[in-house]
């Protein structure tokens, strides 16, 4: 199985911070790189997909990298209605693996 | 539009089987590319991929869990459904069903059912 591990676990960041999220495969995988949005209570969203594109009706704060094993979302300027936790998965053809996810906290 | 609603029990025994039904419209199973997958998140935890069923009815399943899970499919009443053997208080879970798209991933979600498995 290819393992997602992310970091950090939680970030403590204000209204207006460039905020960065890594995610780290065992193993080196294709462009099927997704990142999620998850508001307590509710079903996640998607924001990203193969790597970097943006879904339809995200905010273009939100962007995604990387390649091989090492991946990014970045926050440019984080927004009130960005404190969340977000979740990386990998969606190969034959299994689906989401990393333990990052909450964004208040600081 | 888009839509996945999942039904079935609330709660359920050890060592019973839980079944799960998605039914979803604005979409079918048999367009090319196609999938529905099933998710769950244990109550203050990950989230953790389950089955995943193709328009072609090819599966996949979560290599940990494989040999309780059954995924199927009723093309003729949109719907898809999870069956899991031996439940145990471990596999309590708000569950979700979910849209593949073939590049952009799980792009739609269900509103969740939560199960609890107790005695």
């Amino acid at each position: 199985d290819i393992q997602m591990t992310q970091s950090p676990s939680t970030l403590s960041a204000s209204v207006g911070d460039r905020v960065t999220i890594t995610c780290r495969a065992s193993q080196t995988i294709s462009s099927w790189l997704a990142w999620y949005q998850q508001k307590p209570g509710k079903a996640p969203k998607l924001l990203i997909y193969k790597i970097s594109s943006l879904e339809s009706g995200v905010p273009s704060r939100f962007s995604g990298s990387g390649s091989g094993t090492e991946f990014t979302l970045t926050i440019s300027s984080l927004q009130p209605d960005d404190f969340a936790t977000y979740y990386c998965q990998q969606y190969n053809d034959y299994s689906w693996t989401f990393g333990q996810g990052t909450k964004v906290e208040i600081k | 539009q888009i839509t996945l609603k999942e039904s079935g029990p609330t709660l359920v025994k050890p060592t019973e089987t839980l079944t799960l039904t998605c039914t979803f419209s604005g979409f079918s199973l048999s367009t090319s590319g196609v999938g529905v997958a099933w998710i769950r998140q244990p109550p203050g935890k990950a989230l953790e991929w389950l089955a995943l069923l193709y328009w072609n009815d090819d599966k996949r399943y979560s290599p940990s869990l494989k040999s309780r899970f059954t995924i199927t499919k009723d093309t003729s009443k949109n719907q898809v459904v999870l069956t899991m053997t031996n439940m145990d208080p471990v596999d309590t879970a708000t569950y979700y069903c979910t849209h593949r798209h073939n590049l952009r991933g799980l792009d739609y979600w269900g509103q969740g059912t939560l199960v609890t498995v107790s005695s």
